[in-house]
């Protein structure tokens, strides 16, 4: 366990109302991922952040922001949930540069 | 090709046998590579790395490298009911800059 959390683990929402997850870390580090996994799809990355306010995008980015303003927590905001967002949301963390990432629990995102 | 190719299986093997999952990937500047284990509805757990050429054992897994070849391969010894999940395979590609690309997951099934 990386001492990593995400809230809510579960959520339902409809069709154009804005979502945010949260990924929480308690182990000051500097990487932190967001993913999302698909049946076909595999994991892929949304956003990633390597530092407090330093963000860039994965390869599924459209229609996902991302903020990082503490070391502990990233944040990703679906503006205007869609239906094609259905999926479960891992958060990651890297404890160094070696590049080993460890997962959060994930979250279940349904939008009707 | 795709960036890493993995078998979808599902690979199925009696309990004691070897287990052989196997992992292509296109660049040849890949440098990290790493397997993932995932049981049905969890997060993906890190259970090998390797970065050298050959093989490198932990337990029963062991992880083979071959960077002339571009594949990369994680073998389970007595393999157990236990080590029923989905094993991703992932990497970090030249100029990947703390990214992984991952597979999209061998599902092995040991049977009692």
């Amino acid at each position: 366990d990386a001492g990593i959390t995400q809230s809510p683990r579960h959520k339902v929402t409809e069709t154009g109302t804005p979502v945010t997850l949260r990924c929480h870390q308690t182990e000051n580090h500097r990487y932190m991922y967001w993913y999302r996994q698909d049946p076909g799809h595999g994991l892929r990355l949304i956003h990633y952040s390597y530092g407090v306010k330093d963000t860039d995008k994965g390869e599924v980015s459209d229609g996902y922001s991302v903020s990082r303003s503490k070391t502990e927590d990233f944040l990703l905001t679906l503006e205007s949930a869609t239906s094609s967002q259905t999926s479960v949301y891992f958060c990651a963390i890297s404890t160094s540069g070696r590049n080993e990432q460890f997962f959060g629990p994930g979250t279940r995102l349904t939008v009707l | 090709q795709k960036e890493v190719e993995q078998n979808s299986g599902p690979l199925s093997v009696p309990e004691g046998a070897i287990a052989s999952l196997n992992c292509t990937y296109s660049d040849r500047g890949s440098q990290s590579f790493f397997w993932y284990r995932q049981y049905s509805g969890k997060s993906p757990e890190l259970i090998m790395f390797i970065y050298s050429n050959g093989d490198k054992e932990d337990g029963r897994f062991t992880a083979q490298l071959n960077k002339a070849s571009q594949y990369v391969s994680l073998l389970i010894r007595d393999s157990q009911p236990s080590d029923s999940a989905t094993y991703l395979c992932a990497l970090v590609t030249q100029g990947g800059s703390e990214k992984l690309v991952f597979g999209k997951g061998t599902k092995l099934t040991v049977n009692p």
